[in-house]
């Protein structure tokens, strides 16, 4: 079974600077996707960013990037020009190939100090 | 177009109590998923409808967890009775289409806290 590992519970960064995500994930499939998705306090959870194991292009968007190192299975989120408004939960999650359900890791909780 | 709405967003009952939780879908999603985070803990995959169908519950805990979708439109999830290890947020989370790029959208969760 795949499994999914954020060994940070919490991060803090000043306003307007950069923060990394930590997140890595253990499978024996070749093919599948991995997704950050972001938990603002009492708001719905949504989809920061995604990345299929078959593109070797890191995805950005905006100003969220990933690092996506395959053979360490390692999948970190970069924030840049951190803003108030990136404070939450962030669970990086993964979901095989041709399956719908998603495993999530343990979440981190970031806070940004003005 | 309103989002995933889950009912309530909040609910406290004692242990051996019933609880019904309710998920409503983006209109026209033929998915609609079922997860829990226990305190602290990672967001647990709980069951998979396509339409009115289970087509996965592979992690439903115990038999004292019922889900239904009848019609397939929205969702509860009744937990009788209620044990202190039941507490934590429940999301739901739907997407229209088995292509896996699909995106899938989640409600805000219910957190149960069951004293």
């Amino acid at each position: 079974a795949q499994t999914v590992t954020q060994s940070q519970p919490e991060m803090s960064v000043q306003e307007a600077e950069t923060v990394t995500l930590s997140c890595t994930y253990d499978t024996s499939e070749s093919d599948y996707y991995l997704f950050w998705y972001k938990q603002p306090p009492s708001r719905q959870m949504i989809l920061v960013i995604r990345q299929e194991a078959y593109k070797q292009q890191n995805a950005t968007e905006n100003r969220f990037s990933v690092n996506f190192q395959k053979a360490a299975k390692s999948f970190s989120l970069k924030i840049s020009d951190s803003q108030l408004g990136d404070a939450a939960m962030y669970f990086c999650a993964y979901r095989s190939k041709g399956a719908q359900k998603l495993v999530f890791g343990q979440g981190t909780r970031l806070t940004i100090n003005p | 177009e309103a989002g995933v709405t889950q009912f309530p967003s909040h609910s406290v009952i004692e242990k051996g109590q019933t609880v019904t939780l309710r998920c409503d879908p983006i209109s026209g999603h033929d998915n609609l998923y079922w997860y829990r985070r226990v305190m602290g803990k990672e967001i647990k995959f709980l069951l998979h409808f396509v339409k009115e169908s289970k087509q996965d519950e592979s992690g439903m805990p115990n038999n004292r967890f019922l889900a239904e979708r009848t019609g397939g439109t929205y969702s509860t999830l009744k937990v009788q009775p209620a044990e202190l290890e039941d507490s934590g947020v429940y999301f739901c989370a739907s997407s229209q289409g088995m292509d896996p790029n699909t995106e899938a959208f989640f409600g805000q969760g219910t957190r149960l806290t069951v004293v």
